[in-house]
């Protein structure tokens, strides 16, 4: 079974820019969940979609946003790039059968530069 | 924050057993233990989980405390390519975010 996609893998992107990032989850899973990689804090969660609703958000500005599709596949966007918004961002997806505890399995990331 | 305490680093000798060390002393009756880990600036690799029972699965064992305050993740033979960071991670059931604190840097030294 493939793994979590995500595209692109690169940007680069200027300051005042908007950007958009893709993530296919796994066949079957139900849930993505973005993340926020830094040197300075570490990985921080950004939000959770499941069937094409925000489940859960972190605690960022409203720059960021995402959506989820009726395929499960996510985009997040990020509006007005600031320096500090440069990060690799993960995406995870998980089944979200609704009992016990759910596994996320990460993808490998997209690493944004912002000018 | 995290719930969870690590040490920062640890090294292993290839071959031999590599045991992690995470406490978790404030974890509650439903939380499960998990663990992750990152290769260098790649997205990270779930390892196991568990909740009260030691588990054990193609790439490691985990090992809780009968009061569940702490855990030990054990590599039984540790390669260079374990060489990562790990994260143990205290969670409640259902899909509610990983929280990650900063994890251990293991070293596997040839």
């Amino acid at each position: 079974k493939a793994g979590v996609t995500q595209t692109p893998r690169y940007l680069i992107k200027t300051r005042g820019q908007q950007v958009t990032l893709s993530c296919s989850p796994i066949s079957g899973h139900r849930s993505v969940s973005w993340y926020q990689q830094t040197p300075g804090q570490g990985l921080q969660f950004l939000f959770e979609y499941f069937s094409e609703t925000q489940r859960n958000k972190g605690n960022f500005p409203g720059r960021f946003s995402g959506r989820q599709f009726s395929n499960s596949r996510s985009e997040m966007n990020v509006s007005t790039l600031e320096l500090g918004d440069s990060a690799l961002y993960l995406c995870a997806s998980s089944l979200a059968q609704g009992a016990g505890t759910d596994t996320q399995y990460f993808g490998p990331g997209t690493r944004l530069t912002v000018l | 924050d995290a719930k969870t305490t690590q040490p920062t680093s640890m090294d292993c000798a290839e071959g031999r057993a590599a045991n992690l060390p995470c406490n978790h002393s404030t974890i509650s009756g439903n939380e499960y233990v998990y663990w992750y880990r990152q290769i260098h600036s790649q997205g990270p690799q779930y390892i196991i989980h568990g909740l009260k029972n030691n588990e054990t699965n193609e790439m490691a064992s985990l090992i809780i405390t009968e009061d569940r305050k702490s855990s030990t993740l054990i590599l039984p033979h540790a390669t260079l390519r374990d060489t990562a960071v790990y994260y143990c991670i205290v969670r409640t059931s259902g899909n509610t975010p990983l929280v990650f604190g900063k994890g251990t840097r293991l070293s596997v030294i040839a």
